[in-house]
């Protein structure tokens, strides 16, 4: 079955440690890729997508993701966390062909200590 | 502020009750959407507009029925619901159907008592 995998549920850092949140796919061809944000009461905020080109995408808020094919994964990361990154990160898929529409992972919560 | 805004916030309804959640956005999409997100479950993608047409229905009982007047307006109008039907429902909408980047409303947050 077509699936979208985020193995960590919830993850904690130190505020100024690196991050890093694993994302993992399984279709047979390569889908368009997102990272998704929702801080605590709000929707979802796109961090970053990618489609083609380049393996490591750069986003919004310091964000960055590498895609890699060969693991059909595509983590995001970040150098140095800080407090207000504390929300939760849902990795998605979108089929460019067939049956079109955007797949979610089940998510994982990011907390930040100090 | 992402463009899609979603009304209530939050709502607290009866398993007798009808209510119904709105959604608006004047970003000129023209594909409309409704999410369902449970706790440790991934968003379950409910319902699916393009140009006022219902494209898709995964499965939704009935008990949940969507309306969408224009595409600038998409509505969910609940009865009956259960107390399993608790959840953040979310409304997202996007160019065309082939556009990947959606745009989240914030969200209703929806308690059956």
């Amino acid at each position: 079955a077509q699936s979208v995998t985020q193995p960590d549920i919830h993850i904690t850092v130190s505020e100024g440690a690196s991050l890093e949140l694993r994302c993992n796919y399984s279709y047979g061809a390569t889908p368009y890729l997102f990272w998704y944000v929702q801080s605590p009461g709000q929707g979802l905020q796109l961090l970053l997508k990618y489609f083609s080109g380049d393996t490591l995408v750069q986003g919004i808020k310091g964000f960055e993701a590498e895609f890699k094919r060969s693991q059909s994964s595509f983590n995001l990361r970040k150098p140095s966390v800080h407090w207000s990154d504390a929300a939760e990160y849902f990795c998605a898929v979108f089929r460019n062909f067939g049956n079109e529409k955007l797949t979610f992972g089940t998510g994982t919560r990011l907390t930040i200590i100090p | 502020e992402t463009g899609v805004t979603q009304t209530p916030r939050h709502l607290v309804m009866g398993m007798t009750n009808k209510k119904s959640l709105k959604c608006e956005q004047h970003l000129g999409h023209n594909a409309m959407y409704w999410y369902k997100q449970s706790a440790k479950k991934p968003l379950e993608l409910m319902f699916v507009y393009n140009f006022k047409e219902q494209t898709e229905n995964n499965s939704v009982p009935s008990r949940f029925s969507p309306e969408c007047p224009n595409s600038s307006h998409l509505f969910l109008h609940l009865h009956t619901l259960q107390p399993e039907d608790s959840a953040l429902y979310l409304c997202a909408s996007s160019q065309s159907l082939l556009d990947t980047e959606a745009f989240f409303g914030q969200g209703t947050r929806l308690t059956v008592v």
